[in-house]
């Protein structure tokens, strides 16, 4: 079993609409959680933190559930420039800090 | 301001020839990792650094090097690049320890091997 998974996709939805993504852990040690957004061909850059108590920032939730191993990203009201691949990544305690990526899920946002 | 830098961006060369790439951040950061991207495979790590003098392989290290020398720069080597090794490749940096440990990425280098 992959340490962190994700539904690749691509997930094709319209402007305005509200989507959600859901990516799995294996290690119940995982400390830290993060979503990172990924334009075609470019670098990855950090989306949110996502902490136990959920956290919120314009039209992006993030949520935890530690006793089911997921974490989660809401999209609301869509815009096509949110149109990207979405990694989930999970960082295990223990002082090792090695940080595991999913393989991203697509999201296409049309018209 | 802040960044991770790599050179080159696009890069063609033939099989058998050494090359390095080369990853440089200004950050002070502990961290610093090598990743390979290919399609349907999503980003899997080569070599990393714990701090200066300190690298540990990665999930796919066969076929490359690095060294950690200076706490600013993460060169990746490729002895005898291959065309398997054709891939994007991205450097990334981060503090150690901590809730936040943000990994920021250089803009990716493009390795063709022929």
């Amino acid at each position: 079993r992959k340490e962190v998974e994700q539904d690749p996709g691509p997930f094709n939805v319209p402007e305005g609409a509200t989507v959600a993504f859901n990516c799995t852990y294996s290690n119940s040690a995982s400390q830290s959680f993060f979503w990172y957004r990924q334009d075609c061909r470019k670098e990855p850059k950090l989306l949110m933190s996502v902490y136990s108590s959920g956290n919120e920032d314009g039209r992006f939730t993030a949520q935890l559930n530690r006793a089911s191993q997921y974490i989660s990203l809401l999209i609301r009201d869509s815009k096509l420039s949110d149109s990207a691949t979405y990694l989930c990544v999970v960082t295990s305690s223990g002082g090792s800090y090695i940080p595991t990526f999913g393989r991203g899920t697509s999201l296409i946002v049309h018209p | 301001e802040a960044q991770v830098t790599q050179n080159p961006r696009y890069l063609i060369t033939v099989t058998g020839k050494k090359l390095t790439v080369t990853c440089s951040q200004n950050m002070n950061h502990e961290y610093m990792s090598w990743y390979r991207q290919d399609p349907g495979l999503g980003l899997r790590q080569i070599y990393y650094s714990m701090n200066v003098e300190v690298t540990d392989k990665g999930d796919v290290p066969e076929g490359y090097k690095v060294s950690r020398k200076e706490k600013r720069n993460f060169p990746l080597i490729l002895e005898s690049p291959s065309p398997n090794q054709t891939s994007l490749y991205f450097c990334a940096s981060s503090l150690v320890g901590g809730r936040a440990n943000e990994q920021f990425f250089g803009p990716g280098t493009r390795l063709t091997v022929l």
